[in-house]
């Protein structure tokens, strides 16, 4: 089945610090997503994909699209305390029955301000 | 903006007990689905349900789980003999039509002792 390899598993950076995280896949995807999990929440969407090759920012956030489908990275500038938390990036296939999401194991992100 | 719920937020079973997980998709959204979340691992999927039928389930989702969608309005996910390793995070999401982008509710964190 598909699977998504994320990468770095944690960081521990200073407030202030930019912040990159990568997922990787041999399976090509329709959409691309980046979502942030609070404790004990659900994941929130920070960011969409949907074209190969696309850069799209949302504030401090800006992440890419891999022009094979396959890989996508997000960035975070200049962190902020509150940044803290787990992202996860998400490949999505458009089935005949709806989308289907695959989760990468997430990034988990500290900050120390 | 409209969101998924879910209920119980939290629920603490007896190994061997029936739990049911309850979720409110948003209303006019057609595609509905379960995944999972064990503490510290990544959001897994369990199903997807669209016009009144399931449509995909993972390897988790086994005899000892169901679905349904009774009154339109809910999406349940019951467990009919839990056991120790259900526990975890229970998430619902849906989805408008396929190609959009699917909403997560909040999560039900389930603990079986």
């Amino acid at each position: 089945g598909q699977q998504l390899n994320q990468s770095p598993q944690s960081m521990f950076i200073q407030e202030g610090e930019d912040v990159s995280m990568n997922c990787t896949s041999s399976s090509i995807f329709n959409t691309w997503l980046w979502y942030k999990q609070d404790p004990g929440e659900g994941p929130v969407l920070l960011i969409a994909l949907y074209k190969a090759g696309e850069l799209t920012s949302n504030g401090r956030l800006t992440a890419q699209f891999g022009i094979t489908r396959k890989d996508s990275f997000l960035n975070i500038s200049a962190s902020i305390p509150s940044d803290v938390g787990i992202y996860f990036c998400a490949g999505q296939l458009e089935m005949e029955y709806g989308n289907k999401l695959v989760f990468g194991a997430g990034t988990i992100l500290r900050v120390k301000s | 903006e409209p969101e998924v719920t879910q209920t119980p937020s939290h629920q603490v079973t007896q190994m061997g007990q029936e739990v049911i997980l309850r979720c409110v998709p948003i209303s006019n959204h057609l595609y509905f689905y379960w995944y999972r979340q064990i503490l510290g691992q990544k959001v897994e999927f369990l199903v997807s349900f669209y016009n009144n039928e399931i449509s995909e389930k993972s390897e988790i989702f086994d005899d000892q789980f169901s679905v349904e969608r009774p009154d339109g309005s809910n999406f349940t996910l019951k467990i009919r003999s839990t056991k120790l390793e259900d526990s975890a995070m229970y998430f619902c999401a849906s989805l408008w039509m396929s190609g959009n982008t699917i909403y997560f509710g909040e999560g039900s964190w389930l603990t079986v002792v």
